[in-house]
């Protein structure tokens, strides 16, 4: 069965504060992504990558970085925590190619006070 | 740029009723479609998707969803609403030439009295 896991279900961290967010997927897909999920605004793309060590900003990326060392593994980074930036957070990765659907993690809820 | 708008963001309909959701996208090509569903406090699922094949497309729990190009829509039905539908959906857009990013609507909320 088809597996996308994220590191933690709910988070919460001082302003500030550097948070790592782990994704998982066990499917050999070429693209991962990160997305942020906030009422009334749907998904918003944080930054994908289709391919070990490469990555390219989505339509959010400001405050946030990532890691991808391993294909199975991609990373979300804030590197300072703001309190703007309390939200859900969604990893998915799916095959190349766009007609291939994107498989989610659970989803992270980060609170930032 | 591509777009996806869901009209309304909640909708209510009764047990046994037909669901109706609504999703228009704009593209300057032939686009791919997917409408997924998220239960609380779960990621997203795929429901159904449109790759070109057929215009009408059936997916899962008894959902389907037809595609109109004269009308830029991909509108999610169900005949018959049942309690476990209730959901958030989102409907979302893929640009053959994006190499799979999705572009997503702002979701639709359906409740489902009984």
């Amino acid at each position: 069965d088809v597996k996308v896991t994220q590191s933690s279900r709910y988070l919460v961290k001082r302003t500030g504060e550097k948070v790592f967010l782990e994704c998982v997927q066990d499917m050999d897909h070429e693209n991962m992504f990160w997305y942020r999920q906030d009422p009334g605004l749907g998904l918003r793309l944080i930054y994908f990558s289709y391919d070990v060590k490469m990555k390219e900003k989505g339509d959010i990326p400001e405050g946030y970085s990532v890691s991808r060392e391993k294909k199975e593994r991609f990373s979300l980074i804030l590197e300072s925590a703001s309190t703007n930036q309390t939200s859900m957070y969604l990893c998915a990765s799916s095959l190349a190619g766009a007609l291939y659907e994107q498989y989610f993690g659970p989803g992270t809820r980060l609170t930032v006070t | 740029a591509q777009s996806v708008t869901q009209l309304g963001s909640h909708v209510s309909v009764s047990e046994g009723a037909l669901v109706l959701l609504r999703c228009n996208y704009s593209s300057s090509v032939p686009p791919y479609l997917f409408w997924y569903v998220q239960y609380p406090n779960q990621g997203l699922q795929l429901l159904l998707k449109y790759t070109s094949a057929a215009t009408l497309v059936k997916g899962i729990n008894g959902f389907e969803a037809e595609f109109k190009k004269s009308e830029t829509s991909f509108h999610l039905t169900k005949p018959s609403a049942h309690m476990s539908d209730a959901a958030e959906y989102f409907c979302a857009v893929s640009d053959p030439g994006q190499g799979g990013k999705l572009i997503f609507g702002q979701g639709t909320e359906l409740s489902v009295k009984p």
